[in-house]
């Protein structure tokens, strides 16, 4: 599976948009862009996903760069409950016994008031 | 619609003690899962379930033992707890594997004395 790497912490300011990069440069062609976030003590939430097209969803938009080796996660209008971790996650999408979802250090993100 | 719910919420156990953390889902999931998640640290796997009666080692299964007897429960077993077992737990339950529906528990803290 290929490795991520973000940043370890970002901030913004409430009411701007939050914009997260993912850096996976040796992702495979098969291998798709997820996208969680953890709330403080909670359990982590699905944002979005993509292949390869731009996605838009009511939470966040995900840019892909052409050659899929970096993604950029955007919160259009940050409030102060996106205050979280951010993870980015690349693992193939197809469903076999192998199939699972594995996390790394994520972005701390912090919208300021 | 519960979702995940994980008991207990907290528990603190002696170095030796014994105790079985429980899962139920009600979104007739496939998948199952036990992650682990350490201070400032992103979630990692424990083991993991495809399907009622089958079970498969994560990336941390150390120590851990897990039975899924039933499609809607997935038991976490400590044999002999061991402070380094200290850690927060998150059960998760996806559809056939599919990675943007996973579904989170709220967590089980466990401190082991």
């Amino acid at each position: 599976d290929a490795k991520t790497t973000q940043p370890t912490s970002m901030d913004c300011a409430e009411g701007r948009a939050a914009n997260l990069p993912c850096n996976h440069s040796t992702i495979s062609g098969n291998e798709y862009v997820y996208w969680y976030r953890q709330i403080h003590s909670q359990g982590p939430q699905y944002i979005i996903h993509g292949l390869k097209n731009n996605e838009t969803n009511e939470m966040a938009s995900l840019i892909i760069t052409e050659d899929r080796k970096s993604s950029t996660l955007i919160l259009p209008h940050a409030t102060l409950r996106d205050t979280a971790v951010y993870y980015c996650i690349v693992r193939v999408g197809r469903m076999d016994s192998s199939y699972k979802l594995i996390f790394g250090s994520g972005t701390r993100l912090l919208v300021r008031p | 619609n519960a979702g995940v719910t994980q008991t207990p919420k907290f528990r603190v156990l002696k170095t030796g003690q014994s105790m079985t953390l429980l899962c139920a889902q009600d979104m007739n999931h496939e998948y199952m899962y036990w992650y682990r998640q350490d201070p400032g640290m992103g979630l990692r796997l424990i083991h993991y379930s495809v399907g009622e009666g089958t079970t498969a080692k994560g990336e941390v299964p150390d120590g851990y033992n897990v039975s899924r007897l039933k499609k809607q429960n997935f038991l976490l077993g400590l044999e002999s707890a061991a402070p380094s077992q200290t850690s927060v737990y998150f059960c998760a339950s996806s559809y056939r594997g599919q990675m943007y529906g996973y579904t989170f528990g709220s967590g089980t803290r466990l401190t082991v004395v």
